[in-house]
């Protein structure tokens, strides 16, 4: 079936970095634009940029320049999201997810989420 | 950025009930709009694309209407299920933003 599987909560101290893989399975991987979206605890979502998966090519929103960085490995089919110089304020739910376009009206949504990768900074 | 204000918050109600979340953007985004269910500690779910197209496998209870700045997610009838947090998002143009939140719990 359709699905994005993401790596593991990971623990990490400040100024360290973290690299989170969010792997499709079940459709072509190159079809589909990948997202990610932060969720800090108990807090709203947030949505941090797109990367084109034909191309590398990535977005980012403000706030998310500079330490983050979104890759590819069409290989794989896995993408990457790479937090560095960590602080505190990082610490949340990292999700990946698929943006959908019917052909109507594009883009349509985020339909596919990967399960999210818990990231804490703590010294 | 095209700021996105979900109202109320926090909505308290009966497993019958029908409920109404409302999505006012801040600019118009045509019908650039989805809205999601997210329960504790699970993902986001696509419910609504497109202001009002149902995504394949979400129970008919849940529609979408509007277009412009003004959007609504009903509930026609509330179900044990239905109890968590509903978020709308516009895709009209970059940043992707997402509204603050409803919080659907039972009366």
């Amino acid at each position: 079936q359709v699905q994005l599987v993401q790596s593991g909560s990971e623990l990490k101290k400040p100024g360290a970095s973290v690299k989170v893989s969010c792997k499709a399975s079940g459709y072509t991987f190159t079809s589909y634009a990948m997202n990610w979206v932060r969720q800090a605890p108990g807090q709203g979502l947030e949505w941090m940029g797109w990367i084109n998966t034909n191309t590398g090519n990535p977005t980012y929103a403000q706030g998310f320049t500079g330490r983050f960085v979104f890759s590819l490995d069409t290989s794989v089919s896995t993408a990457y999201l790479q937090i560095s110089s960590l602080k505190a304020e990082d610490t949340a739910v990292y999700y990946c997810a698929r943006e959908v376009c019917s052909g109507g009206s594009c883009p349509d949504a985020f339909d596919i989420w990967g399960q999210g990768t818990m990231v804490t900074v703590s010294s | 950025d095209i700021q996105l204000t979900q109202s109320p918050s926090f909505l308290s109600a009966s497993v019958g009930d029908r409920v109404t979340i409302t999505c006012r953007a801040s600019q118009g985004i045509s019908s650039y709009l989805a809205w999601y269910q997210q329960k504790p500690g699970k993902a986001p779910k696509l419910l609504i694309y497109a202001a009002s197209t149902l995504q394949s496998g979400v129970p008919s209870r849940f529609s979408g209407s509007g277009s412009g700045t003004e959007f609504t997610l009903t509930i026609s009838s509330l179900q044990p299920e239905d109890f968590a947090t509903y978020y709308c998002q516009q895709l009209n143009s970059y940043p992707f933003t997402f509204g603050g939140g409803t919080k659907v719990e039972i009366k």
